[in-house]
């Protein structure tokens, strides 16, 4: 199994440029996010969504678009990418059974640099 | 809002030396789930916790689950090399938030 797979693995935007981030799993879970690494900060949600055709916004959802039109896509867009988004971003899912989640399965992360 | 605060933020051990990092969250947690993410790679899922009280213990490393459900704690035992790496706890209030993770490095 491939698991979680990222695209790409690395990226370099100029200021105001958009771009997808594609995330795809083959494990079925119904549970996926994104969240950006950035040192010292840990792991901040961004979007997730518990099943196709909804998301929600995490925890610094502002600058970013996700929607999930099938159980194993769930890409992120930057709409005008700015310095601050500069961080790496990871996507992640889960089993989830009756609202409970278990432990996350995350994607090897996409490196993005806004110059 | 919900905020997951972990500590320390950084440990340097001697090869053997035992290590723990603590995790403490703002609300009651339904679950705490532990993560480490080895130097440029990405979190790896290592256990989760969901009842009061719950110890659970694998190999050198054993994890609990505080009685009111607000903080955990992850212990390694006699610590080797293999073990460098940020440990995360990430607890679900409503979301799931990560703490800012514990940087561990061992010296041989």
């Amino acid at each position: 199994n491939a698991g979680v797979t990222q695209t790409p693995k690395f990226q370099v935007l100029k200021t105001g440029q958009s771009m997808t981030l594609q995330c795809a799993q083959d494990m079925n879970h119904e549970y996926m996010s994104w969240y950006r690494q950035d040192p010292g900060m840990g792991l901040r949600l961004i979007h997730y969504s518990v099943g196709a055709g909804i998301t929600d916004q995490g925890e610094v959802p502002n600058g970013y678009n996700v929607s999930r039109s099938t159980t194993e896509d769930f890409p992120l867009r930057l709409l005008s990418a700015a310095p601050s988004q500069t961080s790496v971003y990871f996507c992640a899912s889960s089993y989830s059974k009756q609202f409970f989640y278990y432990g996350y399965t995350f994607g090897s992360g996409t490196r993005l640099t806004v110059v | 809002g919900q905020q997951v605060m972990q500590i320390p933020q950084y440990q340097h051990v001697q090869e053997g030396e035992d290590f723990t990092t603590y995790c403490n969250s703002s609300t009651t947690l339904s679950n705490i789930q532990w993560y480490k993410q080895r130097p440029g790679g990405h979190p790896v899922f290592l256990i989760q916790l969901v009842k009061s009280g719950e110890v659970k213990k694998q190999k050198r490393l054993t994890f609990q689950f505080g009685e009111a459900k607000k903080n955990s704690s992850l212990h390694i035992t006699a610590t080797q090399t293999t073990d460098v790496g940020t440990y995360f706890c990430a607890g679900k209030g409503g979301d799931m938030r990560f703490g800012a993770g514990t940087r561990l490095t061992v010296k041989p």
